[in-house]
């Protein structure tokens, strides 16, 4: 199956910071998803983007489904940014994109 | 309803014990799935239902596990004899048409087998 690979595995930031966080895949992708895991364990959809750029607020991702990689951006980070940010991919041959393979994670913590 | 509902929240069950883990799916939506997330991991596939029909059973780690959706709508994940290795956060998520687009995960259900 499909195996997806974050980097950083942590990231401590200062309030204000900008940063990026990397999401390699290893083949090519029907459907591709940044999630948030807050402290309390709920897990939040960011973004659905199997290819091109997206924005939200200050959060922007983008996907360059031809090199296999995408790429979360957080601008002018804020406390409530922290927790754990999850890249999630399927190919069509995986349940037609259905079945997530997630990967291990970017561990976020935003200081004061 | 206006997101995933998942029951209990948390659910402390004795070794070889059964438990039985509810999800209510986002209204309308068609596709269901549930995942499995050990401490400091990422969520694993274990099922997908679309409507009533269990398309995806590949990751269910033993036939201990078995899940259903009897009515394209609500779903139980039944873990039997329960073992320490199932503890767990077990995820519910639901999309609308099952295309291969964006899901929405209820806030799980925390086993812990002592």
């Amino acid at each position: 199956g499909i195996q997806v690979e974050q980097s950083p595995p942590d990231l401590i930031l200062q309030e204000g910071a900008n940063s990026t966080l990397r999401c390699n895949f290893s083949d090519s992708v029907n459907n591709l998803q940044w999630f948030h895991q807050n402290p309390w364990g709920q897990l939040i959809n960011l973004f659905y983007i199997p290819s091109g750029t997206k924005q939200n607020g200050r959060l922007s991702a983008t996907t360059v489904a031809t090199e296999r990689y995408s790429l979360l951006y957080i601008s002018s980070s804020q406390t409530t940014d922290s927790g754990v940010y999850f890249c999630a991919a399927s190919s069509w041959g995986e349940a037609a994109g259905n079945k997530l393979t997630f990967g291990g994670g970017t561990r976020v913590l935003v200081k004061p | 309803g206006a997101g995933v509902s998942q029951s209990p929240r948390y659910k402390v069950a004795k070794r070889g014990q059964d438990v039985a883990l509810r999800c209510d799916p986002i209204s309308g939506h068609v596709s269901l799935f549930w995942y499995q997330q050990a401490l400091g991991q990422g969520p694993e596939f274990l099922t997908y239902f679309q409507n009533e029909a269990q398309l995806d059973k590949s990751g269910l780690p033993s036939d201990r596990f078995f899940a259903e959706r009897p009515e394209g709508s609500v779903s139980t994940l039944k873990i039997q004899r329960t073992q320490q290795e199932d503890s767990a956060v077990y995820l519910c998520a639901s999309s609308l048409s099952g295309q291969g687009e964006a899901i929405y995960f209820g806030e799980g259900s925390w086993l812990t087998v002592v």
